[in-house]
């Protein structure tokens, strides 16, 4: 069962270039994030979706874009990449809002440096 | 406004001995409290979570959590530490809208 899988695993972007991660799932989960992990600092949510053609702001958004056309995917643009979204990004997914006690289910990693 | 806090940074332990990592909270409501652990260069993994019911929450690998309402404490637990054990630990919980994740703690076990 593969769960959530991400790609790329590693990337390396210059200034104001534009890229997307790839996130999909095939655990038929309803809901599905996007989080960035900087040291020292946990998991800040930049996007989620509760559902295909639904997806909202979460505390980090700026300088981002999603889209959900399907309940598998979940891809996140980078749109002109600069130096502060460098960054390991996780997407995850749950079968109903974790809140509730669903549990998230995580990703690999993609690790993103932009220079 | 909802808060999840790990007060440690780092928390070191010798190779057989106890372990505790410790997590607060501030959510209106019931809380739902996760303990998550992250490898090196990993993706994050669940380990337990606390829904409703028994206070004391077993999960994977032999850890253990104590919910406590009246400290509004979520505390990871193992009797025995491996070394193995070593890695970053996410509490995490809320009760309405999206997850809330404290900042980690990094775990070192020495033999």
């Amino acid at each position: 069962n593969a769960g959530v899988t991400q790609t790329p695993k590693f990337r390396i972007l210059k200034i104001g270039q534009s890229m997307t991660l790839q996130c999909t799932q095939d655990m038929n989960h309803n809901y599905m994030y996007w989080y960035r992990q900087d040291p020292g600092m946990g998991l800040k949510l930049i996007y989620y979706s509760v559902g295909a053609g639904i997806t909202d702001k979460g505390e980090v958004p700026n300088g981002y874009n999603v889209s959900r056309s399907t309940t598998e995917d979940f891809p996140l643009r980078l749109e002109l990449a600069a130096p502060s979204q460098t960054s390991v990004y996780f997407c995850a997914s749950s079968y109903s809002y974790a809140s509730s006690g669903n549990t998230i289910y995580f990703g690999e990693g993609s690790w993103l440096t932009v220079v | 406004a909802q808060s999840v806090a790990q007060p440690e940074d780092q928390v070191n332990v010798a190779e057989g001995n106890p372990l505790t990592v410790k997590c607060t909270y501030s959510v209106s409501g019931n809380p739902y409290l996760f303990w998550y652990v992250q490898y090196p260069n990993r993706g994050l993994q669940f380990l337990l979570k606390y829904i409703t019911g028994d206070n004391l929450v077993k999960g994977s690998y032999g850890f253990e959590a104590e919910f406590n309402k009246s400290q509004t404490s979520f505390h990871l637990k193992k009797p025995s530490a491996l070394v193995s054990d070593s890695a970053l630990y996410f509490c995490a919980g809320g009760s309405q809208g999206n997850l809330i994740f404290g900042k980690g703690t990094k775990l070192s076990v020495k033999p």
